[in-house]
C-alpha cells in the first residue's frame, strides 16, 4: 500500500523550544494532509487540514500560532510545535489523501507518529 | 456531526477463543471504515479497510464487515493469540474530509 513516513520517530526538547515533525508521502502525491494528536490511553484527535499550498484549517481548540503547519509541496508537510512546554508532549500522527492514481484518493495513509516528549 | 463508539472497550480473554470488536458511527455516509492496530507507545498499523460499497474483508484470520444502513462494523478475531493484544480503532472516514476515530477497545489475549 501507500507509504507515509514521518521524522523523526521521537525527539525529546526542552520547555521553550520548538519542534519540527515532518511528514512525507513516499510513493504518491498528497494534495491533502492531515494532523493528528493522542494524549495517553486516548483516541487520535483531528488537529488541523492543510491543503498544499495554502493555508491549513485548525480545528476548535488547536492553536494555529502554537501549531504551525506547512503543506509546501504535493508530497511533504511539517508540523512545528512552537515554544513547546510540557503539556505539549503526545503522539503526533499525520495521514495523506491521495490524488486519483495508483492510490484511491479517497483513502487517507497514515504515518507511524512522532513521539514528543518536553521535559 | 460523525461520531464512533467501540465496544467493549476493553476485553480480555484465554488464548485460542474466537472474539468480536464492534464499532458504530452515527452518520451513514461515508467513504471508508479502517481498522487500526495499535501497540503501547506504537504507531497504528492498519488492519482491513473497508470502501463504502463493500460489506466486508478478510485477511488471515481477521474478517471486518460493515453495514452502512444501520451504522455498524466488526472485526472478528478467529483463533486469538498473545500476539493479538493491543490497541484496536476503527476510523471512519467521513464525506466531509475527515476521519474520525474511535476511542478504542483494549484487547487481551491470556496466553
Amino acid at each position: 500500500g501507500a507509504v507515509v513516513s514521518q521524522h523523526p520517530s521521537w525527539v525529546i526538547c526542552k520547555s521553550g523550544t520548538s519542534v519540527k515533525i515532518e511528514c512525507r508521502s513516499l510513493d504518491f502525491q498528497a494534495t491533502t494532509m492531515f494532523w493528528y494528536r493522542q494524549f495517553p490511553k486516548q483516541s487520535l484527535m483531528l488537529m488541523a487540514t492543510s491543503n498544499e499550498g495554502s493555508k491549513a484549517t485548525y480545528e476548535q481548540g488547536v492553536e494555529k500560532d502554537k501549531f504551525l503547519i506547512n503543506h509546501a509541496s504535493l508530497t511533504l508537510s511539517t508540523l512545528t510545535v512552537t515554544s513547546a512546554h510540557p503539556e505539549d508532549s503526545s503522539f503526533y500522527i499525520c495521514s495523506a489523501r491521495g490524488v486519483s492514481g495508483r492510490w484511491s484518493a479517497d483513502t487517507q495513509y497514515f504515518g507511524p507518529g512522532t513521539r514528543l516528549t518536553v521535559l | 456531526k460523525q461520531e464512533v463508539t467501540q465496544i467493549p472497550a476493553a476485553l480480555s480473554v484465554p488464548e485460542g477463543e474466537n472474539l468480536v470488536l464492534n464499532c458504530s458511527f452515527t452518520d451513514s455516509a461515508i467513504y471508508n471504515l479502517q481498522w487500526f492496530r495499535q501497540d503501547p507507545g506504537k504507531g497504528l498499523t492498519s488492519l482491513l479497510l473497508i470502501q463504502s460499497s463493500q460489506r466486508e474483508q478478510t485477511s488471515g484470520r481477521l474478517n471486518a464487515s460493515l453495514d452502512k444502513s444501520s451504522g455498524r462494523s466488526t472485526l472478528y478475531i478467529a483463533a486469538s493469540q498473545p500476539g493479538d493484544s493491543a490497541t484496536y480503532l476503527c476510523a471512519v472516514d467521513t464525506s466531509y474530509d475527515k476521519v474520525i476515530f474511535g476511542p478504542g477497545t483494549s484487547l487481551s489475549v491470556i496466553p
